[in-house]
């Protein structure tokens, strides 16, 4: 069955470019690929998601893997408002109104000052 | 505010008991999802409702059921409570459109604790 890897936490400095990497291989054709982040007391938020092309928002972007087996949220300049737990999900269409949503562990982004 | 609404905000019960999460999605939105996060499990899909109907489902435990209302709005029926049960609970809203690329708009949790 599909699932998302993560690395458990990772850290990176103020004001600089954060690359958080999930590992899906087993991802199926048409299985969209997402990210939230849930900040400290907070529900989820959504971030960006994506199908096979490179997404952009004001927010990050989302580069994905040609294979699409990869892919990486990147913030562009980190804020101490961005330490979060980034969720990457995989969500599927079943044609017999069985989709499914696969939720990773998450990566705990701690921001240094 | 996500324009999701969550009551009630804190539960306390005793196991073997059955109690009931209602969520108000967002105006406009169809689909309602919920979800489970607890400390050692950390974020968990339970099920999603698109206009009334089931549309999909996660790990959701055969004590645990769910509807989605004419007016939209959901209930989670958590029954049989066990001591592992006690979690947050997350509804989200998205919509009009079907499926699962929509953005999802998250309440703020019920966290419900089991004695």
């Amino acid at each position: 069955d599909a699932k998302t890897t993560q690395p458990n936490s990772m850290e990176s400095n103020e004001e600089e470019p954060v690359h958080l990497p999930c590992n899906h291989s087993t991802i199926s054709g048409t299985d969209y690929i997402h990210w939230y982040r849930q900040l400290p007391s907070q529900g989820p938020e959504y971030v960006i998601h994506g199908l096979t092309s490179n997404v952009n928002n004001r927010m990050a972007s989302l580069a994905i893997a040609e294979d699409r087996k990869s892919s990486t949220l990147i913030l562009h300049r980190a804020t101490l408002r961005d330490a979060a737990v980034y969720y990457c999900i995989l969500s599927r269409f079943g044609m017999n109104r069985d989709d499914k949503i696969i939720f990773g562990k998450g990566t705990r982004l701690h921001i240094l000052p | 505010d996500s324009g999701v609404t969550q009551t009630p905000k804190h539960l306390i019960t005793a196991t073997g008991q059955r109690v009931t999460l209602r969520c108000s999605p967002r105006s406009g939105d169809l689909s309602v999802y919920w979800y489970q996060q607890s400390l050692d499990q950390g974020l968990q899909f339970l099920i999603q409702y698109y206009n009334g109907e089931e549309r999909a489902k996660g790990n959701i435990l055969e004590r645990f059921s769910a509807q989605q209302f004419p007016d939209l709005h959901s209930e989670l029926n958590l029954s049989s409570l066990e001591l592992g049960d006690s979690a947050l609970y997350f509804c989200a809203s998205s919509g009009p459109l079907e499926g699962l690329a929509n953005e999802q708009f998250f309440g703020p949790g019920t966290r419900l604790t089991v004695l």
